[in-house]
């Protein structure tokens, strides 16, 4: 499977902890995106990345959250300090940047206690 | 306000009819993107349109840009079970760079 993959797929935590979630984008994608989408809305653009660079940040996008993406192909999103609010399913997309067509992974949903 | 507006927001139809789902807006986008998500899934891409007036089919699915590039939609025929989901529109802003901007979604759900 050449698609993009997500890990871990489900994450239960306590308030207050730290997590870290992986993206693994589509090998040839340059681009790669993270979203954040709560229930009955849609997802709402986080930060994006073109190669090694984080190209772009969202107002929601605290500084309690910090994306990577080292080597310009995974790359992984923390939350510090989650709060209840952080609930939610984080998403990563990846594309190479043409008419900004964008394929998603299949989600990491995050509960906090 | 939300940019990107979608209707309707939820809609429950019976096999074999056909529907059509709206996405508007007062902005102009140079691409818009059509997915499907299922509950705990990510978004699947359907289409990808980008020239004003484009129309494009997927077997059963069309899908067409406006002519000022602010609203699209999304047409079904002979819907089936299999067709139920979320549907969400979303796009690339001429302003705004290579993030999308969604709209909230129809929930569809086929009975057979």
């Amino acid at each position: 499977d050449t698609g993009v993959s997500q890990d871990p797929r489900h994450k239960i935590t306590k308030r207050g902890q730290n997590v870290t979630f992986r993206c693994d984008p589509i090998s040839e994608h340059n681009r790669l995106y993270w979203y954040r989408q709560t229930l009955g809305q849609g997802p709402e653009f986080l930060t994006y990345f073109q190669n090694e660079a984080q190209l772009e940040k969202s107002r929601l996008l605290s500084d309690r959250f910090s994306a990577e993406r080292p080597k310009g192909s995974f790359s992984t999103l923390e939350i510090q300090r989650t709060e209840q609010g952080d609930s939610a399913m984080y998403l990563c997309a990846s594309g190479t940047g043409a008419w900004e067509t964008q394929y998603f992974g299949p989600g990491t949903r995050l509960l906090v206690l | 306000t939300q940019l990107l507006e979608q209707s309707p927001q939820f809609l429950s139809i019976q096999e074999g009819e056909n529907l059509t789902v709206y996405c508007n807006s007062s902005s102009v986008f140079s691409s818009l993107q059509w997915y499907r998500q299922e509950p705990g899934e990510g978004p699947v891409l359907l289409v990808t349109v980008v020239t004003g007036g484009e129309v494009k089919k997927l077997k059963r699915l069309t899908f067409q840009f406006g002519d000022a590039r602010k609203d699209s939609s999304l047409h079904i025929t002979a819907a089936q079970p299999g067709d139920t989901g979320l549907y969400l529109c979303a796009g690339a802003l001429e302003t705004s760079g290579s993030r999308l901007t969604f709209g909230e979604g129809t929930q569809l759900t086929v009975n057979p």
